[in-house]
């Protein structure tokens, strides 16, 4: 089966830009998506479609995908940005949707 | 403004059953697949099963299938999960996400219901 690595954490200064990468054999040729879960709640969808931004998710994220890695950018850091985020793709192959074990943003 | 609420978790024993339901709201249901995800306490993300707009479809999670099965009512804007032969291993925190795209990804999430599987 697909399998998407993320990096068990990043840790980031305010004002900074963090960059978290979900790696992936051939990630490229997938379409990724990220969500975005804060302690005690349920996910938020921050990226579809590789790029695209839902309405109401701040112009600090960006996301990218080529090769074999995609990756969510988080411009300016804020505190409220401190969450555990995790990519997503539908693997075609086996009718399956598969998630990244998940990158625990800390802001120092 | 889309809302999707998730009920039935509870605590059961190994081997137990339970049905979890999904009351959705604020869109139109029978446009959009459905899916469960779930979360088990700690740990991250994992696709449990997704039913098409109309039922006709569905797919499971390798660890669940043949032990869980996915439906709809349409009629009842409501999603449902009937979960059998539970383990210690399907404790979690079961989601309600609202498909989008064709078999892309999920835009809206519930806050989920908790199932606990002890003895």
């Amino acid at each position: 089966s697909y399998v998407l690595t993320l990096p068990p954490s990043v840790s980031v200064a305010p004002g900074e830009t963090s960059t978290i990468t979900c790696g992936g054999n051939n990630i490229g040729s997938k379409i990724v998506h990220w969500y975005q879960q804060k302690p005690g709640q349920g996910p938020v969808l921050v990226i579809y479609h590789d790029t695209d931004r839902p309405s109401g998710i701040p112009e600090r994220f960006s996301g990218s995908n080529s090769g074999n890695t995609a990756t969510l950018t988080i411009s300016r850091v804020e505190a409220g940005d401190e969450a555990d985020y995790y990519c997503q793709v539908w693997d075609s192959t086996s009718d399956h949707y598969v998630f990244g074990a998940g990158t625990k943003v800390t802001v120092l | 403004e889309v809302q999707l609420v998730e009920s039935g978790g509870v605590v059961v024993r190994p081997g137990g059953s339970l049905r979890l339901s999904c009351a959705a709201s604020g869109f139109t249901f029978d446009d959009n697949a459905m899916n469960w995800v779930r979360q088990p306490p700690g740990k991250g993300l994992e696709w449990v099963s997704l039913i098409s707009w109309d039922g006709g479809t569905t797919y499971y999670a390798d660890s669940v299938k043949g032990r869980f099965t996915i439906s709809r009512d349409n009629s009842k804007n409501s999603l449902y999960l009937q979960m059998n032969s539970l383990r210690v291993e399907d404790t979690a925190l079961y989601y309600c996400a609202k498909g989008a795209g064709s078999y892309a990804y999920f835009d809206y999430w519930g806050q989920g219901t908790l199932v606990t599987v002890s003895s």
